[in-house]
């Protein structure tokens, strides 16, 4: 049992490139959610969505975009990355409590 | 908007000492509240889920409180192990929006 997987685990761009990272559940859970933590402070949330096809706003929306066409896979957009993007990237799903994390995204912005 | 607090930012006890770790919160309105447990360069792993209903759960060595009117929780580990290291974060939830702490990190001596 994967749980929540998360590709890739590290990555490193340019600034004004694009990515996009993905999220996989084996766990048919309905809720899945993107954060980011960043030194010394705690998650923030990103996006959320509830089911397939729905996606909404977190704390911290600005600059990302996310797709859920697949109830199992959740998938974070960076279209032209910052260096204020350069973080620690957590995907969870949940049923709806609690929440599995997977192991996370190390992302870099140059 | 919820502020989530967690004192102290950093703990080192000796092997077998009992420990309390807090969490504080602004807006008592909330759902539920988790104590998640993240190890160094892994995700997340939910320890202790109470709703807004309850007062406590526990689950082996560990107990959980939560006090809505004061804005309050602890997280009481027994007899604690060298293995108990790790970084703890408290996250307050009221629907899908969940709000972190910035953790504990508990270094425990042998």
């Amino acid at each position: 049992n994967a749980g929540v997987t998360q590709t890739p685990k590290f990555r490193v761009l340019k600034t004004g490139q694009s990515m996009t990272l993905l999220c996989a559940q084996d766990m048919n859970h309905e809720y899945m959610y993107w954060y980011r933590q960043d030194p010394g402070m705690g998650l923030r949330l990103i996006h959320y969505s509830v089911g397939e096809g729905t996606t909404a706003k977190g704390e911290v929306p600005d600059g990302y975009n996310v797709s859920r066409l697949k109830k199992q896979n959740f998938l974070l957009g960076l279209e032209s990355a910052a260096p204020s993007q350069t973080s620690v990237y957590f995907c969870a799903s949940s049923y709806p409590d609690p929440q599995h994390f997977g192991d996370g995204t190390r992302l870099s912005i140059l | 908007k919820q502020e989530v607090t967690q004192i102290p930012a950093a703990l080192s006890v000796p092997e077998g000492e009992n420990l309390v770790l807090n969490c504080s919160f602004t807006d008592s309105a909330i759902y539920n509240l988790q104590w998640f447990r993240q190890d160094p360069g892994k995700g997340l792993t939910s320890l202790l889920l109470i709703q807004s209903s309850q007062r406590e759960q526990t689950s082996g060595r560990l107990n959980a409180s939560l006090d809505k009117s004061s804005g309050r929780s602890t997280l009481y580990i027994a007899a604690s192990q060298p293995g108990d290291s790790a970084t703890y974060l408290c996250a307050v939830g009221n629907n899908n929006d969940m709000r972190f702490g910035a953790g504990t990190r508990l270094t425990v001596k042998p």
